[in-house]
């Protein structure tokens, strides 16, 4: 199976500062890539999906890709203490599955 | 849009009875369901991936015959733990993508929570 990898934290970050989260993965011919917010004891909420190189913000959050690299990334700006959550970090495998990092969590501190 | 449930959220079951578990597709028809099971602190293992109308695919490792899945509807599949052991504790999560979709993203029901005593 190919590999999805993230820094499994604890991230801390002051409130207000910019959370980055970052992700590495195997499969040089994957495609489409996502994050994924979950809460404790919750299941994982779709934040983000990007499909080409570059940056797409969506609000607070913005993606970032590099194929040739085989990077990911998430920023979140203007950190807020609902942020803290674990981040997990979603790759495309074959036609449908996707393939999930172990998750980075993130603190926000007050 | 792209909401998906899940029932029960939670199950107590006795060691050795069997246990159903519902997800449902709520404003959009899954032609793929998928189920995880993720235990404490630890990330997704995808179980196995189900099509509308035929056998799902299990990931290795992961018994079919213990795990039943069902996917009867474009709005419906089921997963059936039969002959439940303490070990089979865990957190189940089914997801679901949109048919209708060209991108392969997965929307998650809120997960089912179950405790073999």
């Amino acid at each position: 199976q190919k590999e999805v990898e993230q820094n499994s934290g604890p991230l801390s970050v002051p409130e207000g500062a910019i959370a980055s989260l970052n992700c590495t993965y195997s499969d040089r011919v994957s495609q489409s890539f996502f994050w994924y917010r979950q809460y404790s004891g919750k299941s994982p909420e779709l934040i983000m999906s990007i499909y080409s190189n570059g940056d797409k913000e969506d609000g607070r959050f913005t993606a970032q890709l590099n194929k040739a690299s085989q990077y990911v990334s998430l920023l979140i700006r203007d950190s807020q203490p609902s942020d803290s959550a674990t981040y997990l970090c979603a790759v495309q495998e074959g036609a449908q599955k996707l393939v999930f990092g172990q998750g980075t969590r993130l603190t926000i501190n007050p | 849009g792209a909401v998906v449930s899940q029932h029960p959220s939670w199950v107590i079951c006795k060691s050795g009875t069997s246990v159903k578990i519902e997800c449902r597709s709520l404003d959009f028809q899954a032609t793929t369901m998928f189920w995880y099971r993720q235990f404490p602190k630890q990330s997704l293992m995808l179980m196995a991936t189900s099509n509308e109308g035929s056998k799902a695919t299990y990931e290795q490792g992961v018994e079919k015959d213990k795990f039943l899945i069902n996917h009867a509807s474009l709005t419906l599949s089921t997963l059936t733990v039969t002959s439940a052991h303490p070990e089979d504790s865990s957190f189940y999560i089914c997801s679901a993508r949109d048919g209708g979709s060209p991108y392969v993203e997965q929307y998650f029901g809120p997960g089912t929570r179950l405790t073999v005593t």
